[in-house]
């Protein structure tokens, strides 16, 4: 079935730094999402991006659909310590369809 | 305007046993999703209700049933617990089948343990 490479599983970082993170697929995927997740709870809609190649940005979040349709980018500027949780990148293959989940990217952020 | 709600928070059943745990999804969404995330682990998809019919199915076994009601509220129901349905339990509401309308948003969880 269809899958999603999500890396780096884990990162630990200084309170001001940059993030990046991404996730790759085999197969195409027509829309990207990425979501928080905090422990516990459910997952919260970051950012959704629809056309390939699209870069939108939420706060100091940035997200890329890419050209090819199979991986997508999340970059954190300035991380603060309410950034810490788990990331999770989702691809939607058919339009009304299932998501496909990452494996997660935890992030901690040292104050 | 009411996001996505779940009940119960929590639940503890024993292994054989049934559980029905239940999803209102948001105002104006007509779509309704069911996912399972074990600990640890990402999401995996169980299924997916639209016009109280299920209209995609992941890859689990008959002992996970649904029902969607004609307000668009559902049902999950599980049967014969095994202690590997422990997880959190997640729904998630969509209002379309259209790319951009099909963007889904997550319930709070319903955390099942089974013992």
């Amino acid at each position: 079935g269809q899958q999603l490479n999500q890396s780096p599983q884990s990162m630990f970082i200084q309170e001001g730094e940059d993030v990046s993170m991404n996730c790759t697929s085999s197969s195409i995927f027509n829309t990207w999402l990425w979501y928080k997740q905090d422990p516990g709870e459910g997952p919260v809609l970051l950012i959704a991006l629809y056309k390939a190649g699209e870069l939108t940005s939420n706060g100091r979040l940035t997200a890329q659909f890419g050209i090819t349709r199979k991986d997508s980018f999340l970059n954190i500027s300035a991380s603060i310590p309410s950034d810490v949780g788990i990331y999770f990148c989702a691809g939607i293959a058919v339009a009304g369809n299932m998501l496909t989940f990452g494996g997660g990217t935890r992030l901690m952020v040292k104050p | 305007d009411a996001g996505v709600t779940q009940s119960p928070t929590h639940l503890i059943k024993t292994r054989g046993q049934q559980v029905t745990l239940r999803c209102s999804p948001k105002s104006g969404h007509d779509t309704v999703s069911w996912y399972q995330q074990a600990l640890g682990q990402g999401p995996q998809f169980i299924f997916q209700y639209y016009e109280e019919e299920e209209r995609q199915r992941g890859n689990f076994p008959d002992r996970f049933s649904g029902h969607q009601f004609p307000n668009y509220s559902s049902e999950l129901n599980v049967n014969a617990l095994l202690l590997g349905d422990s997880a959190l339990y997640l729904c998630a509401s969509s209002w379309g089948a259209g790319v951009g309308t099909d963007t889904q948003y997550f319930g709070p969880g319903t955390r099942l343990t089974v013992l």
